[in-house]
């Protein structure tokens, strides 16, 4: 199974909602990653996660919040977005996050696009 | 910015031709990936080339690699429609903690 999946698919949310987006890969990989995708621009890292700890958090807002409740696993928490947080936001996992090598070639998921209203 | 740029932006080709797209970037890398994305979908890992290499092949893909320069360029031989995508390259910095797309290449193949 070489599939990272994630859910929901499309997320629309006020800007006082709480919401959770989920991730999930069954090929063993130790690291977990969280994208931010604007339109008609490059993925944007935003957290890195191996061996379920937090390696990169690339100053992201705290209105953002991961988790990574075990190896296949990845949320991210959101709590009083605002509209320009609207994007497309990816999952990926690799089979380890080594910084002295580099980082490895990423599986990504589908996304979910959200929209904050 | 520590993105990358690629051209050109965009790359309208015929169905059989070649395709060519160059990326530019600022840092010292451990390594480059490229990435291929179709309609703001996830993307897939295309080919991965390591700082001591200077050039790698996977099927049609050709991908050199010039790190004197900070450059590399993504060769694709006769491209087919379904090779209509984006494509991203992605350095992985010498320091280790640092992961960039660059600005992307949109290719149509036109059957």
């Amino acid at each position: 199974d070489t599939e990272v999946t994630q859910t929901p698919k499309h997320l629309v949310m006020g800007m006082t909602n709480k919401k959770s987006l989920k991730c999930e890969q069954h090929m063993g990989h130790r690291a977990m990653y969280w994208y931010k995708q604007k339109a008609k621009k490059p993925p944007e890292l935003m957290f890195v996660y191996s061996y379920e700890k937090l390696s990169i958090n690339e100053s992201v807002p705290s209105r953002f919040s991961p988790e990574c409740p075990n190896s296949s696993l990845l949320n991210l928490h959101l709590h009083a977005l605002q509209p320009e947080d609207s994007a497309l936001y990816l999952c990926a996992s690799s089979q380890v996050y080594a910084p002295w090598e580099g980082f490895d070639e990423q599986y990504f998921g589908p996304g979910t696009r959200l929209t904050v209203t | 910015s520590q993105q990358g740029e690629e051209d050109p932006q965009a790359l309208s080709i015929q169905e059989g031709e070649n395709a060519t797209m160059n990326c530019s970037y600022k840092t010292s890398i451990n390594n480059l990936q490229w990435y291929r994305q179709n309609s703001g979908r996830g993307l897939v890992h295309l080919i991965l080339i390591r700082s001591n290499e200077r050039e790698k092949h996977s099927g049609r893909l050709r991908v050199t690699l010039d790190t004197s320069k900070k450059s590399s360029s993504l060769l694709i031989t006769a491209s087919r429609a379904a090779d209509t995508a984006s494509y991203f390259c992605a350095t992985a910095a010498i320091t280790g903690n640092q992961f960039y797309f660059g600005t992307g290449t949109s290719l149509t193949v036109i059957p």
